[in-house]
């Protein structure tokens, strides 16, 4: 079945960089687009990014301003997702997920168990 | 702020059914995108319910079912069991933020 495992997270201070990595199995990863979610503690869930199949493709929410870049190595089945110039606000739960494609409008078929990030000086 | 309104909470005994409403706007569930439905349980992986406004992924009993209509759309569970305890996510996408949007989540309850 779809396993979506995340890693990467942890304890940052503000200004500093983290990459975080989503390992896929259980389904060609090569034919299939992926977002990052993030969840803020005691918030709702916030889209992030996402990126096409084969990479050609990278989409951002703007409230990031081009501090987060996501990317993918189809040959290791690996999602990333690089983000710089941590803040405070980027704290919570980062999950991976499946992109689902429908008529009008995406959606996220399968997810990962989310690794913690937190922004703290 | 989210950018779709849901109710902070709804709850309701063993077998009665709850509804989640979720309202947006002419950019996004009113432009016409579809609505998805996700339940969370803290601590775990979010779990598509609906997709589509109305259609369940294999799986999910259909006791759970939705609905769109004009700029809202609505999440119904009847049966309610103890495992429906969770929160729950609609999800579409806002052509003014050109990005997907969610919900800003319901907490279900079993009393």
């Amino acid at each position: 079945q779809v396993q979506l495992v995340e890693s990467g997270g942890g304890v940052v201070r503000p200004g500093t960089s983290l990459r975080l990595s989503c390992a896929a199995s259980g389904f060609t990863f090569k034919s299939y687009g992926m977002h990052w979610v993030r969840q803020a503690p005691g918030k709702g869930l916030e889209w992030v990014a996402l990126i096409w199949h084969d990479g050609s493709g990278q989409y951002y929410a703007a409230s990031l301003k081009g501090r987060f870049t996501i990317s993918r190595d189809n040959s290791k089945n690996t999602l990333y997702l690089q983000m710089n110039s941590l803040r405070a606000e980027d704290s919570g739960v980062y999950y991976c997920a499946r992109l689902g494609h429908g008529d009008n409008g995406d959606f996220f078929d399968s997810w990962g168990q989310g690794t913690q990030v937190s922004v703290s000086s | 702020q989210s950018v779709l309104t849901q109710p902070p909470s709804v709850s309701g005994a063993p077998g009665q059914r709850v509804s989640i409403s979720c309202t947006g706007s002419s950019s996004n569930i009113g432009a016409g995108y579809d609505v998805h439905w996700y339940q969370h349980l803290p601590g775990t992986a979010p779990k598509l319910l609906i997709y589509a406004n109305n259609n369940r992924p294999s799986g999910v009993p259909d006791r759970i079912s939705g609905s769109k209509s004009g700029t809202s759309a609505s999440l119904a569970i009847t049966g309610l069991q103890a495992e429906d305890e969770a929160d729950y996510y609609c999800q579409s996408f806002d052509s003014s933020l050109v990005g997907h949007v969610f919900g800003s989540g319901t907490k279900v309850t079993v009393l």
